[in-house]
């Protein structure tokens, strides 16, 4: 199964700040034939599902804030909160769809407000 | 309104048996696949199991393979998880949660998730 390793495990960032949140996999997620990141990344508030934010590694789901965006390529990739803002204090994890139907997620970064 | 409601779970013994389900609604049921993720108590996520729209394919997770089944009733837009031979370890908070593509090819992220229902294995 292909690892997804998150870090920084957790984060504290001032509101207004910039979070950026990282996620490395241990073999490709690019698939060559049609260029695509097979990554996508979700956020999870207390009590609550997983939530849906980003899908082939930069293509913001419907109804999500442009002050979220995704990047990277083949083993490593990025979500940034350009401007934190209290409500998306949340456990964001990032899922490789490349390997299915092993499909992994990485352990989680927890992000606070400082 | 677009929704996935979770139900069946509870307190089992280990070694028991326990079925969940999972009520769709708002959407047409049977143009998607679906899955089945669970998160141990303060940990991250399992994806468990996977049935497509026709229930022509399916598959597990190694870690449930010959205890688990997934199955599920379009017409009563329904999905199942029969959880068999339970042990500790299967202690989670089980999701069901809907592949985001309603074509002919799945995507395997998930756009559309229930809240969960609480499985605990205990003596």
């Amino acid at each position: 199964d292909i690892v997804m390793t998150q870090s920084p495990d957790s984060l504290a960032v001032s509101l207004g700040e910039r979070a950026t949140i990282n996620c490395k996999s241990s073999q490709t997620v690019l698939y060559s034939s049609n260029n695509k990141n097979y990554l996508g990344w979700y956020q999870q508030k207390p009590g609550q599902p997983p939530k849906l934010l980003i899908y082939w590694a930069s293509t913001r789901e419907s109804g999500v804030p442009d002050r979220f965006s995704g990047g990277g390529s083949g083993t490593d990739f990025t979500l940034t909160i350009s401007s934190l803002q209290a409500e998306d204090v949340a456990v964001y994890y990032c899922q490789q769809y490349y390997t299915t139907p092993s499909i992994t997620f990485g352990q989680g970064t927890r992000l606070e407000i400082k | 309104e677009v929704q996935l409601v979770e139900s069946g779970g509870g307190l089992i013994q280990p070694g028991g048996s326990l079925r969940l389900s999972c009520a769709a609604s708002g959407f047409t049921f049977n143009h998607y696949s679906m899955n089945w993720v669970r998160q141990a108590p303060g940990k991250g996520l399992e994806w468990v199991s996977y049935i497509s729209s026709t229930s022509s394919a399916i598959y597990y997770a190694d870690s449930v393979k010959g205890r688990f089944t997934i199955s599920r009733d379009n017409a009563k837009n329904s999905l199942y998880l029969q959880m068999n031979s339970l042990r500790d370890e299967d202690t989670a908070v089980y999701y069901c949660a809907r592949d985001a593509s309603a074509g002919a090819t799945d995507y395997w992220y998930f756009d559309l998730w229930g809240r969960g229902t609480l499985v605990t294995v205990s003596s």
